[in-house]
């Protein structure tokens, strides 16, 4: 149980392009899903807090006109990346809590040239 | 604000050593939680302590929760070329369900 599924798995786009990543909880509700961002050979920064039907919480230093966030149901949660630089290119992880621990998306690979 | 800081960063062993990675806290946690990223791969949940002084064990797998509620320890024993991968610890930020989690350490492992 508990399997989160996260799409696409890797992107390569030009600059300027907007990329939707979207996480889904298959088989549990998630009123809570969480945006990471992990750099090469670095830990989980946390970029967002996902609430269903209403706002994204940010973390500290992360721009939520660049990395909007829609949470429209309790199994779907959205990380639209706008006009995407080659400085956004990193892995982006979504995550979802279910029984008391959280339980990652298989990860998107966004590379921008 | 509340940092999770994890030692070694890197820990090379030959297959059948010993390997163990250190977790601390600057704040008391409600439940730590340690989670495994194979190269490539996502964080995979290992297992949460909740208890002050909790041992718990998985197969080679031993995870201590300290007295104080604000280290852990991952202990494997006799380490298997399976046990590649970066072991990250968590903890809870505050009394939210965000997590705030450790650097992490990167294990390999000689055949």
């Amino acid at each position: 149980g508990a399997v989160v599924s996260q799409h696409p798995s890797r992107v390569i786009c030009k600059s300027g392009t907007s990329v939707k990543i979207e996480c889904r909880s298959l088989d549990f509700q998630a009123t809570t899903m969480f945006w990471y961002r992990q750099f090469p050979k670095q830990s989980l920064m946390l970029m967002a807090t996902s609430n269903e039907g209403s706002k994204a919480t940010y973390e500290q230093g992360v721009e939520k006109d660049k990395f909007l966030i829609n949470h429209a149901s309790l199994t779907l949660s959205t990380l639209t990346v706008t006009s995407a630089h080659p400085e956004d290119s990193s892995f982006y992880i979504c995550s979802a809590d279910s029984s008391r621990a959280q339980h990652f998306g298989d990860g998107t690979r966004l590379s921008i040239l | 604000g509340q940092q999770v800081m994890q030692i070694p960063q890197y820990q090379h062993v030959q297959e059948g050593e010993d390997f163990t990675t250190y977790c601390n806290s600057s704040t008391t946690l409600s439940n730590i939680q340690w989670y495994k990223q194979r190269p490539g791969g996502h964080p995979v949940f290992l297992i949460q302590l909740v208890k002050s002084g909790e041992v718990k064990k998985q197969k080679r797998l031993t995870f201590q929760f300290g007295e104080a509620k604000k280290n852990s320890s991952l202990h494997i024993t006799a380490t298997q070329t399976t046990d590649v991968g970066t072991y990250f610890c968590a903890g809870p930020q505050g009394g939210s369900e965000k997590l705030v989690f450790g650097k992490g350490t990167k294990l390999t492992v000689n055949p």
